[in-house]
């Protein structure tokens, strides 16, 4: 298994500011993807994160809301630009190995925009 | 149409019960199956594959119907610790490594 983890676990931020979590793995993974499960609700993939490169998007996902880097094999953030209430929701960190049919989650950051 | 259409429950059910959930999927196409827990206020963690010809791992029985593009997770000898938020999933066709979620089938075992 791979030990992931996210930060913050939680915030509460103010409408129309940003915040920028945190994915560390703790051994090089081949896919690293951001999801969304907002209450009640299932996991939405936002994007892939691309070592090196741009992000890939889901659709009616972009860049500008929220930017993704992921400088190396075991590292990625998540940035939510511009929050408004509806960004209040469970984000998730996901990791895929080469060869290892499945993925892992880290423990989520749970964010309340007021 | 959803493409991973699950039975939200919540199902509640005595402990020591059988409990039996399905999960329909839409596109034909789909190669990979799995079944995901998630507790409370946890993330998700797998379960179980589902394979072509069924699969069990103790309680757990899981089934593929490919010709009906359903899902099975039978739980037998149900414990209070079963209870959870059951996820249905399958791959994205556009990337093995992607993955289409269900929105779940909550269930809660009772003593």
């Amino acid at each position: 298994s791979a030990v992931i983890s996210q930060k913050p676990s939680r915030d509460i931020c103010q409408r129309g500011t940003s915040l920028t979590i945190q994915c560390q793995v703790d051994s090089q993974v081949t896919m690293m993807f951001w999801y969304r499960q907002q209450p009640g609700q299932s996991l939405t993939l936002i994007a892939t994160a691309n070592q090196g490169s741009e992000a890939t998007y889901e659709s009616g996902f972009v860049i500008d809301k929220f930017p993704i880097s992921r400088p190396n094999l075991t590292f990625s953030t998540l940035t939510v630009s511009n929050m408004s209430p509806e960004d209040s929701s469970i984000y998730l960190c996901s990791v895929v190995r080469a060869g290892v049919n499945e993925q892992f989650f880290g423990p989520g950051t749970r964010l309340t925009v007021l | 149409r959803k493409e991973v259409e699950q039975d939200p429950g919540p199902f509640n059910v005595p402990e020591g019960a059988t409990v039996a959930f399905n999960c329909t999927y839409s596109n034909s196409a789909s190669q990979s199956f799995f079944w995901y827990r998630q507790d409370c206020r946890k993330e998700p963690k797998l379960l179980m594959s589902v394979y072509s010809s069924g699969n069990e791992d103790g309680r757990f029985t899981a089934q593929l119907n490919r010709a009906s593009q359903y899902i099975s997770l039978l739980i037998r000898d149900s414990k209070l610790s079963d209870s959870a938020t059951y996820l249905c999933v399958v791959n994205s066709l556009t990337s093995n490594y992607q993955l289409i979620w269900g929105a779940g089938t909550k269930l809660i075992i009772k003593p």
